[in-house]
């Protein structure tokens, strides 16, 4: 199974981007990126994922490398309500069945 | 929709009783799953199921059992709380991939 690897700690000022890397050198062919993110012991909240192309949603965009070894999660202007645990994440599929192996994360500081 | 709901959402338990998670989504996910998540650390994969009766183990499955009798349910049981067992428990269901969590179960062994 491909593993993430993320910095522990990030800080970034409201209002400008924040921008959160994650390697996943092992990463296969068929597997997807997935972003997560954990607001003070709330349940996870899903973020976005991607395959090969960039993406967009209402929350973020995704940025992966042309090799997919890594990708990096924009969040293009942080909130104080951006303050979070964010979680890499790489899709494992095993014979159809499907499981998420969750890291320790980056823990993001949004401040004033 | 309610989405995943968890109960209880605190509870607490002497070493050696017994006690079952409740776990209910309203979503006609096949996929569900536990994780506990521990102080300082990521989520954990205890259970998982494809759908009802099918159920395989995660990362940490000692000492939980589960069970997929409908769509909708999936208890996580403890037959025999130890410490170790303290933590905090979320059930996630998913349809495509991107997963739906609950609020969290703290559970606490004494």
């Amino acid at each position: 199974d491909a593993k993430t690897t993320q910095p522990p700690s990030m800080d970034c000022a409201e209002g400008r981007a924040a921008n959160l890397p994650c390697n996943h050198s092992t990463i296969s062919g068929n597997e997807y990126v997935y972003w997560y993110r954990q607001i003070h012991s709330q349940g996870p909240q899903y973020i976005i994922h991607g395959l090969k192309n960039n993406e967009t949603n209402e929350m973020a965009s995704l940025i992966i490398t042309e090799d997919r070894k890594s990708s990096t999660l924009i969040l293009p202007h942080a909130t104080l309500r951006d303050t979070a645990v964010y979680y890499c994440i790489v899709r494992v599929r095993n014979t159809g069945f499907q499981k998420l192996v969750f890291g320790t994360g980056t823990r993001l500081l949004v401040s004033p | 929709n309610a989405g995943v709901t968890q109960t209880p959402k605190f509870q607490v338990l002497k070493t050696g009783q017994s006690m079952t998670l409740q776990c209910a989504q309203d979503m006609n996910h096949e996929y569900m799953s536990w994780y506990r998540q521990d102080p300082g650390m990521g989520l954990r994969l205890i259970h998982y199921s494809v759908g009802a009766g099918i159920t395989d183990q995660g990362e940490v499955p000692n000492g939980y059992n589960v069970s997929r009798s409908t769509t909708e349910d999936f208890p996580l049981r403890l037959l025999s709380a130890a410490p170790s067992q303290t933590s905090v428990y979320f059930c996630a269901s998913s349809l495509a991939g991107e997963l739906f969590f609950g609020e969290g179960s703290r559970l606490t062994v004494l």
